[in-house]
């Protein structure tokens, strides 16, 4: 069954280094989303990307996170300068369609020291 | 106040059980989503509906429209039903909007 990988597992990183995190999304699928829970908190919602364009970001979304889709398999979620508060676990997704089912990596969790 | 709130928070239920989580949201939807996470972290898509009901092995998602409420049950429970189900609501500009879970514990 077609999956979403998401690498690495885990990340630790210095308070101000940069990361990136990568997804590979289901192959035929067009919509393209990252989420975040932070331990004992609620998923989420970063951004939404779609026809190689963000199409929705929320408030969290700032300045310091990027995403990019370099090679039409990739999936990439950057945050230039990493703060404690950034230590969360990190879910990719992807959809084929809007009114699809989304489709869930195994998430990368991401721990700021 | 949240925009989707579930309930309850915790449920402990003896194998055989018959389980209902609800969900209650105030926005408006395109779909409603419902999805288990285990404690590895992984987040698996369960259900998508818009409207009725839906049903999947001893998994039944009913939703109400008007009532903006919806329910998820799990029918004979088992030991490795134990997980967080988490209710998502599926927005027009097609982000999900997420509640904080429901952790079930199902013991034999």
């Amino acid at each position: 069954e077609p999956e979403v990988t998401q690498t690495p597992s885990h990340q630790v990183t210095q308070m101000g280094q940069e990361v990136i995190l990568r997804c590979v999304p289901i192959s035929n699928h067009l919509y393209f989303y990252w989420y975040r829970q932070i331990l004992g908190q609620k998923v989420e919602f970063l951004v939404s990307f779609y026809n190689n364009e963000i199409s929705e970001k929320s408030e969290i979304f700032d300045d310091q996170f990027s995403v990019e889709r370099p090679d039409g398999s990739n999936f990439t979620l950057k945050i230039r300068s990493t703060k404690l508060e950034d230590s969360a676990m990190y879910f990719c997704a992807s959809r084929n369609d809007r009114n699809t089912e989304a489709f869930f990596g195994q998430g990368t969790r991401l721990t700021v020291v | 106040k949240n925009e989707v709130e579930q309930s309850p928070q915790n449920l402990t239920a003896q194998e055989g059980e018959f389980i209902t989580i609800n969900c209650s949201y105030s926005v408006g939807i395109s779909a409603l989503h419902w999805l288990q996470q285990h404690p590895g972290g992984g987040i698996v898509s369960l259900f998508m509906l818009s409207s009725g009901k839906k049903k999947h092995g001893r998994l039944i998602a009913t939703i109400n429209i008007q009532e903006k409420h919806s329910s998820l049950h799990i029918t004979a429970s088992h030991p490795r039903d134990s997980a967080v189900y988490i209710c998502a609501a599926g927005v027009n500009t097609d982000k999900l909007i997420f509640g904080t879970g429901t952790r079930l514990q199902v013991f034999p």
